[in-house]
């Protein structure tokens, strides 16, 4: 068990509908990262947070959004659900915004569009 | 051309094989990270390198700066270490996020 929470596990919906992810850091991490993991595609890095604020972002698109709050919790808003949006999304934390630090992964949730 | 790449794509071996994995990037990096994907769909961090080897248990990594090279290796293999392994690294300007491998996906059979 890395620490890492991720709400829910999986997750059905239909093209054009929203969908909100929810990762909660292991206690102490103050950086949580997001990550897509699609057959196509693979591994993809789409947005990090460092104690509240966006530190970096990779390839997400303008469909989603993320946000970390006080509590240092993270949420992935997915809009305009389109097929291929259907993968795996990882959430992981770490102590810093650094590259040194060791990132522990939460379990996923699997999301399914139709 | 991906920025890190992983050779074998696919490995199968018989239990007690030793086992290597290479990844090789083309980007200058923080660290190299090897990361272990169970097929339950889990991902575990094995290991953190910017130089040198490390050793846990029956897992060995090394890298190799100049070459832009890092191997994986597994001693006396066992079942229960199939799972796809994977390469990422922290490029250089980063703050910490990770450029993945495509993995490499090990079966070992008893």
């Amino acid at each position: 068990d890395s620490g890492v929470t991720q709400t829910p596990k999986h997750l059905i919906t239909a093209t054009g509908q929203r969908v909100t992810l929810r990762c909660s850091p292991r206690s102490g991490d103050l950086s949580v990262y997001w990550y897509q993991q699609s057959l196509d595609q693979g591994l993809q890095f789409l947005i990090q947070y460092y104690n509240g604020e966006e530190r970096a972002k990779g390839n997400i698109l303008e469909r989603f959004s993320a946000q970390q709050f006080p509590d240092l919790h993270s949420e992935l808003n997915l809009s305009s659900l389109e097929l291929g949006d259907s993968a795996l999304y990882f959430c992981a934390s770490s102590v810093g915004p650094s590259s040194f630090a060791t990132q522990y992964f939460g379990p996923g949730t699997r999301l399914l569009v139709l | 051309k991906n920025e890190v790449e992983q050779s074998p794509q696919n490995l199968t071996a018989q239990e007690g094989e030793f086992i290597t994995i290479n990844c090789s990037y083309s980007v200058g990096i923080s660290a190299l990270h090897w990361l272990q994907q169970h097929p339950g769909g889990g991902i575990v961090s094995l290991f953190m390198l910017s130089s040198g080897k490390k050793k846990h248990g029956r897992l060995i990594a090394t890298i190799n700066i100049q070459e832009k090279h890092s191997s994986l290796h597994i001693t006396a293999s066992h079942p229960r270490d199939s799972a796809v392994y994977i390469c990422a690294v922290t490029d250089g300007g980063s703050q910490g996020n990770l450029i993945f491998g495509k993995g490499t996906k090990l079966s070992v059979k008893p």
